[in-house]
């Protein structure tokens, strides 16, 4: 079954102690992205991936870091997490960034910083 | 420059009436212009999706959309709504020619539905 995994779903932390969201997918995509979900402000872009090694800022990338070392796997990582990170996370993939292409959104990670 | 506007946050409609949701966007090229569904606690999922084809797209549980170059608009509508409908849905706009390489988000509206 094609699909995009994360984990894990639901996350609580505490102010500064360093976290990782994995996520992975299985339909040999090129593209990659994580956005973050906050009300009233729809999905806000992270940070994307066009290709193994080759990653780029999006709308909102401060506090953020990713990796894309193999084609399959974009961890998102928090090195200092703070309270206004508190969000809902979704990791989402698909054959080409822009276009007619769809992309495949895995189920989503909530984290809580307190 | 791409946007999208939702033009509104909430519609609440009764169980068998129809259901319009609004989306106007702005794209300095073709775009490509979607409609995702999210139903609680879970991830987006593809309704629709307009690729200059047809104007008129159809889609997943019975929904369809209009693209309206004209107008600028997109707009989402179901004849008859289902409670199964009730869920936010985002109006999502994408661009070939883009070189932020970019796919905008609406902000979302929640679709409520009454017995």
């Amino acid at each position: 079954e094609a699909q995009v995994t994360q984990n894990p779903r639901y996350l609580i932390t505490v102010t500064g102690k360093k976290l990782t969201v994995t996520c992975s997918q299985n339909m040999n995509h090129e593209y990659m992205s994580w956005y973050r979900q906050d009300p009233g402000l729809g999905l806000r872009q992270i940070y994307y991936s066009m290709n193994v090694e080759v990653t780029d800022k999006g709308d909102v990338p401060e506090g953020y870091k990713v990796s894309r070392k193999e084609k399959r796997n974009f961890p998102l990582i928090l090195e200092s997490p703070s309270p206004n990170q508190t969000s809902l996370y979704f990791c989402a993939s698909s054959s080409y960034p822009t276009g007619p292409y769809e992309q495949y959104f895995g189920p989503g990670t909530r984290l809580t910083v307190t | 420059a791409q946007s999208v506007t939702q033009l509104d946050s909430h519609v609440s409609v009764s169980e068998g009436t129809p259901v319009l949701l609004r989306c106007n966007y702005s794209s300095s090229y073709s775009p490509s212009l979607f409609w995702y569904v999210q139903h609680p606690n879970k991830g987006l999922q593809l309704l629709l999706k307009y690729t200059s084809a047809a104007t008129l797209v159809k889609g997943i549980n019975g929904f369809e959309a209009e693209f309206k170059k004209s107008e600028t608009s997109f707009h989402l509508t179901k004849p008859s709504a289902h409670m199964s409908d009730a869920a936010e849905y985002f109006c999502v706009v994408s661009s070939s020619y883009s070189s932020a390489s970019k796919i905008i988000f609406g902000s979302g509206t929640r679709l409520s539905i009454r017995p």
